[in-house]
C-alpha cells in the first residue's frame, strides 16, 4: 500500500527565516510526487510535480527536489502570504488512467510579520 | 482559479437523506476524479472517471456512487447518509489516461462542497 508521511505537522516561522518541509513516500514505482497548497476551506491549489530522482522545480519562494524515498519543499524568505497547508502526494507506476493520489496529512505554515 | 467548478458550496442535511454533488472538470479534461476530505482523515480517493468510464475506486462506501456523462459533468450521489459522512468533497480533474503527455497526470482540484449531516 502507497505511504505519504509529511514532517512536521506544523510550522511557524517569522518572515524571512528560510525552512524545509520533508515528505516521505514508500510506493510500487513511482509515477510522480505532486505538491499542493491549500488554503482553508479550499482547494488544493497545484505547486509542483516531480518524476524522478534529482529533479528540481522552482515558483518564486518555493522549491522542491526529489530523492528515491523522500521530497523536500524549500521555502526562501518565505512571506505571511505563503502561509497555508502544504500537501505532498504520490502515484504509482501501475496506476493505470492516471488515477489515484495518495496523500499525505499536509504540513500547516505559519509565517508570522 | 482551476477551471474545475462544483455545486452546491455548502450542504446541510439531516442523517438517513440523499444528495448529489455536481462537478464540471476544466475545458478540454477528460477525467474526473472525487475526493473526500475530513478532519481526522485527510484527503482521501473515493473515485475516478475517465471520459464517461469508471476507472478506478478507492474506499467509496457502497452508498456512495458517482457517474460522470457525456459533457463530462460528473454528478457524487451520498445516501442514507450518517453523521460521520460531514466532510469536504473535492472534484479534480486530468487531461488523460496513461502513456500520454507527463502534464496529463497533474490533478486540478475544484473549489469543493462542504457537506453537513445532522
Amino acid at each position: 500500500e502507497d505511504q505519504v508521511t509529511q514532517s512536521p505537522e506544523a510550522l511557524r516561522l517569522q518572515e524571512g527565516e528560510s525552512s524545509s518541509l520533508n515528505c516521505s513516500y514508500t510506493v510500487s514505482g513511482l509515477r510522480g510526487l505532486f505538491w499542493y497548497r491549500q488554503d482553508p476551506g479550499k482547494g488544493p491549489e497545484f505547486l509542483f510535480t516531480l518524476y524522478s530522482a534529482g529533479e528540481e522545480k522552482e515558483k518564486e519562494r518555493l522549491k522542491a527536489t526529489l530523492t528515491k524515498k523522500e521530497s523536500f519543499l524549500h521555502i526562501t524568505a518565505p512571506k505571511p502570504e505563503d502561509s497555508a497547508t502544504y500537501l505532498c502526494a504520490v502515484q504509482a507506476m501501475w496506476e493505470t488512467s492516471g488515477s489515484r493520489l495518495t496523500f499525505g496529512e499536509g504540513t500547516q505554515l505559519t509565517v508570522n510579520p | 482559479d482551476s477551471g474545475v467548478t462544483q455545486t452546491p458550496k455548502h450542504l446541510i442535511t439531516a442523517t438517513g437523506q440523499r444528495v448529489t454533488l455536481r462537478c464540471s472538470p476544466r475545458s478540454g479534461d477528460l477525467s474526473v476524479y472525487w475526493y473526500q476530505q475530513s478532519l481526522d482523515q485527510g484527503l482521501q480517493f473515493l473515485i475516478h472517471y475517465y471520459n464517461g468510464e469508471e476507472r478506478a475506486k478507492g474506499n467509496i462506501l457502497e452508498r456512495f456512487s458517482a457517474q460522470q456523462f457525456p459533457d463530462l459533468h460528473s454528478e457524487l450521489n451520498l445516501s442514507s447518509l450518517e453523521l460521520g459522512d460531514s466532510a469536504l468533497y473535492f472534484c479534480a480533474s486530468s487531461g488523460g489516461i496513461s502513456g500520454t503527455a507527463r502534464g496529463n497526470y497533474e490533478q486540478y482540484f475544484g473549489p469543493g462542497t462542504r457537506l453537513t449531516v445532522t
